[in-house]
């Protein structure tokens, strides 16, 4: 089956970084996405992976490792508008094209 | 108007009522999607609509019903809801099924209630 976890709430530091972890065991794997959801609103897509290694986007980071199953998005120089939950989801094959998302890791950024 | 937008935000109905979502996309976008988001459980995918046609249907109950008119438009039509339906139901479209290299462009949600 699958299988993806996320840490539930993580705190963090206006002006710090924090790292979001992403670990998964999916029948085939054909990439991994990290969404951006505010209370209320829509997620929006922030990062798309599927090879190995870190992709940077402005503030934002996210790597990916296939081998270990795990992935990470960084968020650097924290602003209190960052304060949202972080969805990992990953897309898997056996011909299927399915996003099967995490619970999502709800970030509260403090003054 | 862009993007994806989903109406009403919020229904209370009661189980034995008839209501339908809808969900409108200017994106020129080939697939749609319904997806379920409970609280503290993880987006679920209900349905997948590729070309207007249905692709994917993951196991959901039957008083659940999608229709998807045309390339721009899903619905998902509600009959003897059970309370444990309530929850946020968010619409999404992409390029292509499969077309996943930009994400998926998801609308603001319906929060439905079921009483």
């Amino acid at each position: 089956g699958q299988n993806i976890d996320q840490p539930t709430e993580m705190t963090a530091t206006e002006g710090a970084i924090v790292q979001i972890n992403c670990t998964y065991q999916t029948s085939g794997f054909n990439g991994l996405f990290w969404y951006q959801q505010h209370a209320g609103e829509a997620p929006t897509f922030l990062s798309y992976n599927v090879l190995d290694g870190l992709e940077e986007k402005g503030r934002f980071s996210s790597f990916l490792s296939r081998s270990k199953g795990y992935s990470y998005l960084l968020l650097k120089e924290l602003q209190m508008k960052d304060s949202a939950s972080y969805l990992c989801a990953v897309v898997s094959g056996a011909g299927s094209y399915q996003l099967t998302f995490g619970k999502g890791t709800k970030l509260s950024v403090i003054p | 108007e862009t993007g994806v937008t989903q109406t009403p935000r919020h229904l209370v109905m009661g189980m034995t009522n008839k209501k339908s979502l809808k969900c409108e996309q200017h994106l020129g976008h080939n697939a749609m999607y319904w997806y379920k988001q409970s609280a503290k459980k993880p987006l679920e995918l209900m349905f997948v609509y590729s070309l207007e046609e249905r692709v994917e249907n993951n196991s959901v109950p039957s008083r659940f019903s999608p229709e998807c008119p045309n390339s721009s438009h899903l619905f998902l039509h509600l009959h003897t809801l059970q309370p444990e339906d309530s929850a946020l139901y968010l619409c999404a479209s992409s390029q292509d099924y499969g077309g996943w290299l930009d994400g998926y462009t998801f609308g603001s949600g319906t929060r439905l209630t079921v009483v």
